[in-house]
């Protein structure tokens, strides 16, 4: 299986502070995408980065991607209570036919 | 604002009675997917159609799930008959993919309780 799985499962922070969420993942991909879900809600695409990305960046996020070590990570800085809610990783295979998600980080950031 | 629409929100039903869920897909999208997330399981692949074609149903249980795309703006995924264990959310995406990239963008879900 290609799914991804992000540690840690939960983090809880305080407002203001940084957020570090890390995925892991098994094969070979075609580019990786971070969602983010509110309680209740469908998941919203945070970003993507290919294959041949190392970093990238979106606002306050920051994803980086390590294809020989398998893994990428997912930073927020100066974050928000706003900001709670689960974020998962989404790997694609390179005919992009399947999207597979890790079990998700569950962040928690108190005002 | 373009969305994906499921119905219904929400279902509670009796086991052994049949389920559909509907999805419409945002209005362009050449690809749609269904997704079921649980606590235990997280967020698992059930089936995903490409320009309408079926291309990979292998996440599915196939002797009591289905997933069809009867039109372009109509994806339904049946449950017949409902187990206590199909209880889940239940989400629909959809996205332009174009080459080798795209984005999903997710429905609501549909919450199922079988009793």
């Amino acid at each position: 299986s290609q799914q991804g799985e992000e540690d840690p499962q939960a983090l809880s922070i305080q407002e203001g502070e940084n957020a570090t969420m890390n995925c892991s993942y098994k094969t070979s991909i075609n580019n990786l995408q971070w969602y983010r879900q509110n309680s209740g809600r469908g998941l919203v695409h945070l970003i993507l980065i290919r294959s041949n990305e190392r970093e990238k960046h979106s606002g306050r996020l920051r994803v980086t991607l390590d294809t020989s070590k398998k893994s990428s990570s997912l930073l927020i800085t100066a974050s928000r209570a706003a900001d709670t809610a689960s974020y998962f990783c989404a790997t694609a295979e390179y005919n992009f036919n399947k999207f597979y998600f890790g079990s998700g980080t569950k962040l928690n950031v108190k005002p | 604002d373009a969305r994906v629409t499921q119905t219904p929100r929400h279902k509670v039903t009796e086991m052994g009675q049949e389920v559909t869920m509907r999805c419409q897909p945002i209005l362009g999208h050449n690809t749609v997917f269904w997704y079921r997330q649980t606590m235990m399981q997280g967020l698992e692949l059930l089936a995903y159609f490409r320009n309408r074609a079926p291309l990979d149903d292998s996440g599915m249980p196939k002797d009591r799930f289905s997933a069809e795309m009867p039109d372009a703006t109509l994806a339904t995924l049946k449950i017949q008959p409902s187990e206590p264990r199909d209880s889940a959310v239940y989400f629909c995406a959809s996205g332009l993919f174009e080459g080798n990239t795209g984005e999903l963008f997710f429905g609501e879900g549909s919450r199922l309780t079988v009793l």
